[in-house]
């Protein structure tokens, strides 16, 4: 199974800040990586698919980088709309999650 | 507009099944597969599996196997989870997600409990 590693677990930040979030996998997964933003009580919200390309509607303010076993995801400037959790996805080998990043208010 | 709209929660005993159903809208329901992804209460995600609408090919995941069957009636647009055996670990969220890689839509999610 390939595992996926992500830090740091929490993050806290201010609005207008820039956040990074790191995801490493245990194998190569090549650009097959997703990222998703989930809210309290909420299903995932698709925001970037096949590593770096963003899902339609969501603010150009995220991106997505990497490919083979580490990739990141970037908020340019942090929105009061972005404290939420986030989690990475590989789909290159069947699934498996990332254990979540939650981003909150410092 | 696409919709994936799940069966209301259940209450199990240990060792009992359940089935849960997702009923999609708004697309040609054998464009896209279905994945089913599960999240106990205050933990993150975990995913189950996936199935081809199309040709009905599944994969799972390597701890549910043999526990977990993924199914489609395509008359309907509606594909099903049921995950059998059941376990007091096994209480959580379940939600279906259109797309057997990326999945983009999301049904509303199914609250499983299992207590005896």
């Amino acid at each position: 199974d390939i595992q996926m590693t992500q830090s740091p677990s929490t993050l806290s930040a201010s609005v207008g800040d820039r956040v990074t979030i790191t995801c490493r996998a245990s194998q190569s997964v090549s650009s097959w990586l997703a990222w998703y933003q989930q809210k309290p009580g909420k299903a995932p919200k698709l925001l970037i698919y096949k590593a770096s390309t963003l899902e339609s509607g969501v603010p150009s303010r995220f991106s997505g980088s990497g490919s083979g076993t580490e990739f990141t995801l970037s908020i340019s400037s942090l929105q009061p709309d972005d404290f939420a959790t986030y989690y990475c996805q590989q789909y290159d080998t069947l699934g498996t999650f990332g254990q979540g990043t939650k981003v909150e208010m410092k | 507009q696409v919709q994936l709209v799940q069966s209301g929660a259940e209450v199990k005993k240990p060792g009992a099944s359940v089935k849960v159903s997702c009923k999609a809208s708004g697309y040609i329901f054998t464009t896209y597969g279905i994945s089913w992804v599960r999240q106990a209460p205050g933990q993150g995600l975990e995913w189950m599996g996936r199935i081809s609408t199309y040709r009905g090919n599944r994969n799972y995941a390597q701890n549910l196997q043999g526990r977990v069957t993924l199914t489609t009636d395509t008359s309907s647009s509606t594909a099903y989870m049921e995950l059998r055996s059941l376990r007091s670990d096994d209480t959580a969220m379940y939600y279906c997600a259109r797309g057997g890689d990326q999945s983009d839509y999301w049904g509303q999610g199914t609250l499983v409990t299992v207590s005896s």
